[in-house]
């Protein structure tokens, strides 16, 4: 593994379901976020961890859960998906650099029906 | 509320320079950051500002008026394969990054 990788890269999902989105990076970083990306908006927090063990919530938490049981895994649960959360789904990561960049995994693209 | 406002479109031709504004009204500044994404890939890091003025990396240049809220990426010798959407975002107060819906780049030979 080099980077962030997410999984699975796309899924097609019926409404109701549960869905769980998988992030992992091995830049052993300690801020690990989870945005969602659609059409004509920015990308959009749901929520971060600033370290392993605590988590907090973005500008759109609802609907979505997180847990950051260690430095590099931070997966993103739907308990149950709904037509509205079709969406990219982009984990990154920042670590201690100069800047305080984000490091961007591949993206997951989400459709539910 | 907080706000980046960039231009969803512009078109330039290979060779030529481009400039993409940002304007922003956030509840603190931290930096600004622009990041470019190709069409199905993940934005990555250009530029960081943080301070007033122009930093240069190569062919992409940015820079920074904290006073007027306001940022440009300048890319110059336009290449197709800068063909791309450029996303402005501050850092705000709490460390978070506040995102501009991002600028798409049509370059043309």
């Amino acid at each position: 593994i080099a980077g962030i990788t997410q999984a699975p890269t796309s899924q097609i999902l019926a409404a109701g379901r549960r869905m769980t989105l998988r992030c992992t990076q091995d830049m052993r970083h300690n801020a690990m976020y989870w945005y969602r990306q659609d059409l004509g908006l920015g990308l959009r927090l749901i929520h971060y961890s600033n370290t392993a063990g605590t988590t907090g919530k973005g500008e759109v938490p609802d609907g979505y859960s997180v847990s950051r049981a260690n430095t590099d895994d931070f997966p993103l649960t739907l308990a149950s998906a709904v037509p509205s959360q079709t969406s990219v789904y982009f984990c990154a990561s920042s670590g201690d650099s100069s800047y305080n960049e984000q490091f961007f995994g591949p993206g997951t693209r989400l459709t539910v029906l | 509320g907080q706000n980046i406002d960039q231009p969803t479109e512009m078109t330039a031709t290979e060779g030529a320079i481009v400039q993409i504004n940002c304007t922003y009204q956030t509840s603190g500044f931290n930096g600004l950051f622009w990041y470019q994404q190709h069409a199905g890939e993940a934005p990555t890091f250009l530029s960081y500002n943080v301070l007033d003025g122009l930093e240069e990396k190569g062919r992409f240049s940015s820079f920074l008026s904290r006073s007027k809220g306001y940022s440009y990426l300048l890319l110059k010798e336009l290449q197709m394969k800068d063909s791309a959407s450029y996303l402005c975002a501050v850092m705000d107060s709490n460390y978070q990054l506040i995102w501009g819906a991002g600028t798409k780049l049509i370059i043309k030979p």
